[in-house]
């Protein structure tokens, strides 16, 4: 089985600071790892992902998220927010195991203010 | 690429009526997943289909079903809708499978009365 958990529903940061959206996961084998931001109104759209490699993961917007497998952690982050970063964000995990589910499971997601 | 279109992109319909809600993915994508997204429970899955065959199920009942056609194009059927069907309902398109990345559509916000 496969899960995994947002502790915070919402993360307010004020703009210029750095911000931490928290993930951690569980699955049997290795992970994939994803981060996605929606915009209300909106669907879903691709942040980054892990896969394999370096722990440090760039993705668009200048955020990152950094793979730690001791804490089953995949927290998002960036070094100064912006107002424009306000949006609900979900980390989502999938067992890289050949057998286990192709669907990844999806975090309750994270409201993300930015006040200015 | 154009990205992953649904349609409609908002619907109302009453208690008892059935809908039908369509999804085109980018072009060259063969998996196409479908997700109902509500406040209370989040992003849940409810089907994903690769090659105009169902691949994995979600835990809904049978009054929500799907196919895919030969041009990866995917509908999905809600049948005897409930209030609690209200939700929005997302398409996600990969290459091949989600171990990739999912690029979603806008959505189809449902309302039903």
């Amino acid at each position: 089985a496969q899960s995994v958990a947002q502790p915070e529903d919402q993360v307010n940061v004020a703009e210029g600071n750095p911000l931490t959206v928290k993930c951690t996961y569980s699955v049997s084998g290795n992970p994939y790892l994803f981060w996605y931001v929606q915009y209300p109104n909106r669907g879903l759209q691709f942040l980054l992902k892990y896969i394999t490699g370096d722990n440090l993961v760039k993705g668009s917007y200048g955020f990152e998220a950094e793979f730690n497998k001791s804490q089953t952690s995949f927290h998002l982050k960036k070094p100064s927010a912006l107002v424009s970063d306000s949006a609900l964000y979900f980390c989502a995990v999938r067992d890289k195991r050949s057998g286990g589910s192709y669907i990844p499971t999806f975090g309750r997601g994270t409201s993300l203010i930015v006040h200015p | 690429k154009a990205g992953v279109t649904q349609t409609p992109r908002y619907l109302i319909k009453t208690r008892g009526q059935q809908v039908t809600l369509s999804c085109s993915p980018i072009s060259g994508h063969r998996s196409v997943s479908w997700y109902q997204q509500t406040p209370g429970q989040g992003l849940q899955f409810l089907f994903e289909y690769f090659s105009e065959t169902q691949r994995n199920k979600g835990n809904f009942p049978g009054r929500f079903s799907g196919r895919q056609f030969s041009n990866s194009r995917s509908e999905m059927n809600v049948s005897t809708l409930e209030l609690g069907d209200s939700a929005l309902y997302l398409c996600a398109s990969s290459p091949r499978d989600s171990q990739e990345t999912q690029y979603f559509g806008p959505g189809t916000r449902l309302l039903v009365l």
